[in-house]
């Protein structure tokens, strides 16, 4: 069962900014949030992980409120190339618990 | 990030053969690997984790004795399709996670894997 909630699809336009929100309610302490993108035949691409609050690279930011149910993946100024399908994942990987895909948010970018 | 690396890509095969696919972690030491299944259009499903040294979990539904999954060692998983038949064919996903200071997991390429 996943432990997470996204929605199914977004559209945007290029040059905006997009916010996907993942509800993750039954998040354990020791979980970090992390988000991949996924290209159609390719594996996941790590984006962006976190814990708590907020975090930034160069790519994205993720928002994440104090209670941890929830977080926000923040792309500014989308192109064309950033159509892809987001997965919002919640554990710790490197402990050897199973890593659970929900199903994800297709990302539609449009001209 | 860190290179996880899949081979092979792409494989054919014809019914009631195995293939082997392996998952190399090339510039960290993997002590947890994942494999995962995809269908078109939809998400990855989790069939096993596999702690090296350690026999796989795998999960409700995925029989065992047809996905065998080996980690001998830090750095290489395999999952061996026994017995395929085209029901088998997929996009197959292996990921890893473990030391060198990484909390996330990154994942291989992927190898899609048709049966004739």
């Amino acid at each position: 069962l996943a432990k997470t909630t996204q929605p199914i699809s977004m559209d945007s336009y290029e040059g905006q900014e997009v916010n996907i929100t993942c509800s993750h309610n039954n998040i354990a302490t020791n979980d970090y949030i992390t988000w991949y993108q996924q290209f159609p035949s390719q594996g996941p691409r790590f984006i962006i992980q976190g814990y708590k609050t907020k975090v930034t690279n160069e790519v994205a930011s993720l928002f994440i409120p104090a209670d941890r149910k929830s977080s926000t993946l923040s792309l500014p100024r989308v192109s064309l190339s950033d159509t892809a399908v987001y997965y919002c994942l919640v554990g710790d990987p490197a402990k050897g618990q199973n890593f659970v895909f929900g199903p994800g948010t297709r990302l539609s970018v449009l001209p | 990030g860190a290179v996880v690396s899949q081979h092979p890509s792409r494989v054919i095969c014809k019914s009631g053969t195995s293939v082997k696919i392996e998952c190399r972690s090339l510039d960290f030491q993997a002590t947890t690997m994942f494999w995962y299944r995809q269908f078109p259009k939809k998400s990855l499903m989790l069939m096993a984790t596999s702690n090296e040294g350690s026999k796989a979990t795998y999960e409700q539904g995925v029989e065992k004795d047809k996905f065998l999954i080996n980690h001998a060692s830090l750095t290489l998983s395999t999952l061996t399709v026994t017995s395929a038949h085209p029901e088998d064919s997929s996009f197959y996903i292996c990921s890893a996670a473990g030391t060198g200071g990484y909390t996330e997991a990154f994942f291989g390429q992927g190898t899609r894997l048709t049966v004739v």
